[in-house]
């Protein structure tokens, strides 16, 4: 069963630092994999969406890199504001299309 | 783009009685959709998955009389949570799997908070 995994769970930077956020899995028999956020109490948006051919996807500030050989994708965002604020979740869509997500890391920018 | 609906956006209930939660994709047709519920401060575990025209698949723990899943068109599934208990209160969150997609990308519903008294 694939287990997802998120470092660290939690962190707060001062507005300006870059972010960087990791997550390691078990099974690199993947589809793709996807990062969200999440607003509290609110449902998922979708960040980025890297493929299992490709090894990074850029959007705007926002770049996540994905190394199936050492099960890792990191998720970097530049130049963080307090916007930014929020859960950022990993998930991987395995070959039975089954999401399994990671639990999150919970982003605080201080302005 | 591809937008997921979920209604209601909140409901809250009576112990006992049921309570049953749309799942709309608006723009692309879905023979699989997905629910999840989330506990605070959890990630999202996948319940079941629900296929148009056939009986849904349940995740090991979840209770199929329980929480009933009927997915009648390519654009809509319900989850319908039976004789509600406190227990049952989370977020509730569906997904929907686009056929023409070439990804196999999920698009999210915004979620439904149910709260059990």
């Amino acid at each position: 069963k694939q287990e997802v995994t998120q470092i660290p769970a939690a962190l707060s930077v001062p507005e300006g630092e870059n972010l960087v956020l990791n997550c390691s899995f078990t099974d690199s028999a993947i589809y793709n994999l996807q990062w969200f956020r999440q607003d509290p109490g609110k449902g998922l948006t979708s960040l980025l969406l890297i493929q299992s051919s490709q090894r990074e996807q850029t959007s705007g500030r926002l770049n996540a890199s994905l190394d199936k050989s050492s099960g890792r994708s990191t998720l970097y965002i530049a130049a963080s504001q307090p916007g930014d604020s929020a859960t950022y979740l990993c998930a991987l869509l395995p070959h039975d299309y089954k999401l399994s997500f990671g639990a999150g890391t919970t982003v605080t920018v201080r302005a | 783009g591809a937008v997921v609906s979920q209604h209601p956006s909140w409901v809250i209930c009576k112990s006992g009685t049921s309570v049953k939660i749309e799942c709309r994709s608006l723009d692309f047709q879905a023979t699989t959709m997905f629910w999840y519920r989330q506990f605070p401060k959890q990630s999202l575990m996948l319940m079941a998955t629900s296929n148009e025209g056939s009986k849904a698949t349940y995740e090991q723990g979840v209770e199929k009389d329980k929480f009933l899943i009927n997915h009648a068109s390519l654009t809509l599934s319900t989850l319908t949570v039976t004789s509600a208990h406190p227990e049952d209160s989370s977020f509730y969150i569906c997904s929907a799997r686009d056929l023409s997609g070439v990804y196999n990308e999920q698009f999210f519903g915004p979620g439904t908070r149910l709260t059990v008294l």
